[in-house]
């Protein structure tokens, strides 16, 4: 079942604005990542934030996690029309499985 | 990166037949990869874990004989949908973590297939 929860659901921005993203989950996490999917195909890694971490950048994407919240965010800063995606996060579990669980994911349509 | 090469993208099948989705890691060995299923505007669900040499671990509520898994070597792992009927109709992903001892946490996803079902 999915670990957690994302908002929102969908999200419609201007290009140039500011887009931000959250996540939820549940269970104590080895790390959380950011994964970005374009319509109709496969996932591409953004970022990941480890457990002991708070604060990561990578370009234009800025990540936070607050454990002690069981929350992350994603800010992706002046967006692009070539943003528009779904974004999910996914959480590692305690358990080095490898295994991903995806949060419910949110729809980013950038209008230029 | 690791590229991880999955296919066929699309397959159209009649009700009762089975389907192979074949994914491959291209540049790299996978012991594990990773087969979910995703519904339209919906999150991915992980379906189970391929093992290379071992069975697949599935996850609670999918069918192992619905669903067969297989791992022959380090970079193909095999799903069949046996005996598919429209309700399998779906875009399964497959995934595997690569490519090396530092950065295995991050997963490299295939381009996904799309399966309907008549």
């Amino acid at each position: 079942s999915q670990q957690g929860e994302e908002d929102p659901q969908a999200l419609s921005i201007q290009e140039g604005e500011n887009a931000t993203m959250n996540c939820s989950y549940k269970t104590s996490i080895n790390n959380l990542q950011w994964y970005r999917q374009n319509s109709g195909r496969g996932l591409v890694h953004l970022i990941l934030i480890r457990s002991n971490e708070r604060e990561k950048h990578s370009g234009r994407l800025r990540v936070t996690l607050d454990t002690s919240k069981k929350s992350s965010s994603l800010l992706i800063t002046a967006s692009r029309a070539a943003d528009t995606a779904s974004y999910f996060c996914a959480t590692v579990w305690m358990d080095s499985s490898y295994k991903l669980i995806f949060g419910s994911g949110t729809r980013l349509l950038v209008r230029p | 990166g690791a590229v991880v090469s999955q296919h066929p993208s699309r397959v159209i099948c009649k009700s009762g037949t089975s389907v192979k989705i074949e994914c491959r890691s291209l540049d790299f060995q996978a012991t594990t990869m990773f087969w979910y299923r995703q519904f339209p505007k919906k999150s991915l669900m992980l379906m189970a874990t391929s093992n290379e040499g071992s069975k697949a671990t599935y996850e609670q509520g999918v069918e192992k004989d619905k669903f067969l898994i297989n791992h022959a070597s380090l970079t193909l792992s095999t799903l069949t949908v046996t005996s598919a009927h429209p309700e399998d109709s779906s875009f399964y992903i497959c995934s595997a973590p690569g490519g090396g001892p530092t950065i295995r946490d991050i997963q490299y996803f295939g381009a996904g297939t799309r399966l309907s079902v008549l």
